[in-house]
């Protein structure tokens, strides 16, 4: 089943403890994205990639770090979480030329 | 950088009425413009979608206009049934610069 999966789905975390939430798509996309959504702000990428080891920032990527060593991974590392990350991260994927965008389930996440 | 606004933030119709979305973008390089559906406690999942060198699409009870000039874009759903209930997100990009609307929360009235 083509699919994008995130891990964790859900993850409570203090502040300062570096975590990593995962992100896979098995459709050979190009195209990797991560955004976060909070109540009235809609969804704002993070940071977006268009090919292995390519990456670039989207409007709030202060506090994020990505990789993208393989096509089908598109980690999103936080270094030193802080509350203001509090929030439900989604990752889409989408192939080159094809703007459609493939969203995983979500990931939420509490920083105390 | 772009900047997308989206009105209304709620809209509340009787089924079987029209629903109409607004979103104004300040970028004249983006090229795509996305309309998204999201369920309560779903992903978002696109719903239609309209390029810039289009100026209207329709997919049976939805329809997308976009002016270019103006820089707006809009979202029509006719026939609305309960299950168009939802919180929809317009958006803008160019490339995989995407940048989305604050959403609108769509209560269909049974």
């Amino acid at each position: 089943e083509a699919q994008v999966t995130q891990n964790p789905r859900y993850l409570i975390t203090v502040t300062g403890k570096k975590l990593t939430v995962t992100c896979s798509q098995n459709m050979n996309h190009e195209y990797m994205s991560w955004y976060r959504q909070d109540p009235g702000l809609g969804l704002r990428q993070i940071y977006y990639s268009m090919n292995v080891e390519v990456t670039d920032k989207g409007d709030v990527p202060e506090g994020y770090k990505v990789s993208r060593k393989e096509k089908r991974n598109f980690p999103l590392i936080l270094e030193s979480p802080s509350p203001n990350q509090t929030s439900l991260y989604f990752c889409a994927s989408s192939l080159r030329g094809k703007e459609t965008q493939y969203f995983g389930p979500g990931t939420r996440l509490l920083v105390l | 950088g772009e900047n997308v606004e989206q009105h209304p933030s709620t809209l509340s119709v009787q089924e079987g009425d029209s629903a109409v979305i607004k979103c104004t973008y300040s970028d004249s390089a983006s090229n795509y413009f996305p309309w998204y559906k999201q369920e309560l406690g779903k992903r978002p999942q696109l719903i239609i979608d309209i390029r810039s060198n289009v100026g209207e699409k329709k997919d049976q009870r939805i329809a997308v206009t976009l002016n270019k000039t103006a820089k707006h874009f809009s979202l029509h759903i006719t026939e609305t049934q309960p299950e168009d209930s939802a919180v929809y997100f317009c958006a803008a990009s160019q490339w995989q610069k995407v940048t989305f609307g604050t959403g609108t929360k769509l209560q269909v009235i049974p």
